[in-house]
């Protein structure tokens, strides 16, 4: 079955590096997924890395994926308060819809 | 390409009213989903379809309906509203494999 888990919270300081971990369950994943969620919006694609993936960089952002642990990891450098948000993880496995899995996301919080 | 929109944006219910929750979509998506957020339980999938005139139960169908008369519409029924709905109701889309997006969320009471 298909499960994700997050922590609820992480507390960071303006220019340190962030990293919020994520774990799931469903080998059979395809893709995994991190969005963002800021204050009263939806929920905005972050990045995602194929499952045939070690690791993805895209600017401040890396996300790792150790798949025999089933676990996923996004790094962000320099944070920064505009960072302040929500992130979710989620994992894809085909068929059935094409679903996606939402982890109980984390809440970021940027201290200065 | 105004990407996934939903309507309303803000709804206060009397419990046992109905309404009806849009989601209308442009860029041709397949798939459309109907999700709830609730603080500490991230986003539950309730229906979804896979295209035009299907519709599937998610996680936590019981108490919504859903219809997909056309490709880019997709509709969110509340029969009887229970205070237990009270939650933010967010629409996605997505076309294959490719990831997918997100409306800016209906927040809705009931009282």
């Amino acid at each position: 079955g298909e499960d994700v888990e997050q922590s609820l919270f992480l507390s960071v300081r303006e220019g340190d590096s962030s990293v919020i971990n994520c774990t799931y369950t469903d080998s059979s994943s395809t893709y995994l997924y991190w969005y963002k969620q800021e204050p009263g919006a939806g929920l905005q694609l972050l990045t995602y890395i194929f499952s045939n993936m070690d690791m993805k960089q895209d600017q401040r952002l890396t996300v790792l994926l150790n798949k025999k642990d089933k676990h996923l990891s996004l790094r962000i450098a320099d944070t920064q308060t505009g960072d302040s948000a929500i992130y979710f993880c989620a994992e894809y496995v085909p068929g059935g819809g094409n679903k996606l899995t939402f982890g109980t996301g984390t809440q970021l919080k940027v201290e200065l | 390409n105004a990407g996934v929109t939903q309507t309303p944006k803000f709804r206060v219910l009397k419990t046992g009213q109905s309404m009806t929750l849009l989601c209308a979509q442009d860029m041709n998506h397949e798939y459309m989903y109907w999700y709830r957020q609730d603080p500490g339980m991230g986003l539950r999938l309730i229906h979804y379809s896979v295209g035009e005139g299907t519709t599937a139960k998610g996680e936590v169908p019981d108490g919504y309906n859903v219809s997909r008369l056309k490709k880019q519409n997709f509709l969110l029924g509340l029969e009887s509203a229970a205070p237990s709905q009270t939650s933010v109701y967010f629409c996605a889309s997505r076309k294959g494999n490719q990831p997918q997006h997100f409306g800016d969320g209906t927040r809705l009471s009931i009282l």
